[in-house]
């Protein structure tokens, strides 16, 4: 069974639309994560929610919102997509709040966001 | 602030030789927790080792070991007897204990060669 799913696993789409991106971990994981890839491998965090509150969100245009309806989906949606935006976008999750080794993060296989 | 730093954008290994991947990290913090993450072509993130910054013994998984210097902040990770399917983008990985927020590296392009 696939512990967390990201769909879709491709996007592609013109500039200015708004797109979302589902994601659920069937691993009773309490955290949830949004990393961006860019084009050159950097792999930064976006956002994190614990027990469906928000508790990380780094510098990220407002375009983008994560929304949490329980603790096993976090969807990112993006509005009015820019060029800049075309990267893969990872969901990841983990047990707890870091405190030992089993909150590592577990990925999904990332979703490829292609702006035209 | 903390920062991840691989200074080997790319290396290269031959099939069953040993390569030794490197990572340094800056923090002023004492616990902690550090990872090897591997990325291949089907770009699936995988962890590969962890090690926990209070252990002086370093981790090993198999064929995949590191050499963690706590003083120095160096986490380099050690790969025995390459495959080709070892071949990927490796990342290394920091976690403050208690903290939500992962940070890495640039990555390290791993080529094996038959």
């Amino acid at each position: 069974d696939t512990a967390v799913s990201q769909t879709p696993k491709y996007l592609v789409t013109q500039m200015g639309n708004d797109k979302s991106i589902k994601c659920e971990q069937n691993l009773g994981h309490d955290t949830m994560y949004w990393y961006k890839q860019d084009s050159k491998k950097f792999l930064k965090i976006m956002f994190s929610y614990n027990n469906k509150e928000l508790i990380i969100n780094e510098t990220v245009p407002n375009r983008f919102s994560p929304k949490s309806p329980d603790k096993a989906h976090l969807n990112l949606h993006i509005n009015s997509l820019e060029l800049g935006d075309s990267a893969v976008y990872f969901c990841a999750s983990s047990r707890g709040q870091g405190r030992s080794t089993q909150d590592t993060q577990y990925f999904g296989p990332g979703t490829r966001l292609t702006v035209l | 602030a903390q920062t991840v730093t691989q200074s080997q954008p790319e290396m290269s290994v031959q099939e069953a030789e040993t390569v030794t991947l490197s990572c340094t990290y800056d923090t002023s913090e004492s616990d902690y927790y550090l990872f090897w993450y591997k990325q291949p072509p089907s770009r699936q993130m995988i962890l590969v080792i962890r090690q926990e910054a209070y252990k002086q013994q370093n981790a090993t998984e198999n064929r995949f070991s590191v050499n963690f210097q706590k003083a120095a902040k160096s986490f380099s990770l050690k790969i025995s007897d390459s495959q080709l399917g070892d071949a990927a983008m490796y990342f290394c990985a920091y976690r403050i204990t208690g903290g939500f927020k992962t940070i890495f590296g640039a990555g390290t392009r791993l080529f094996v060669k038959a």
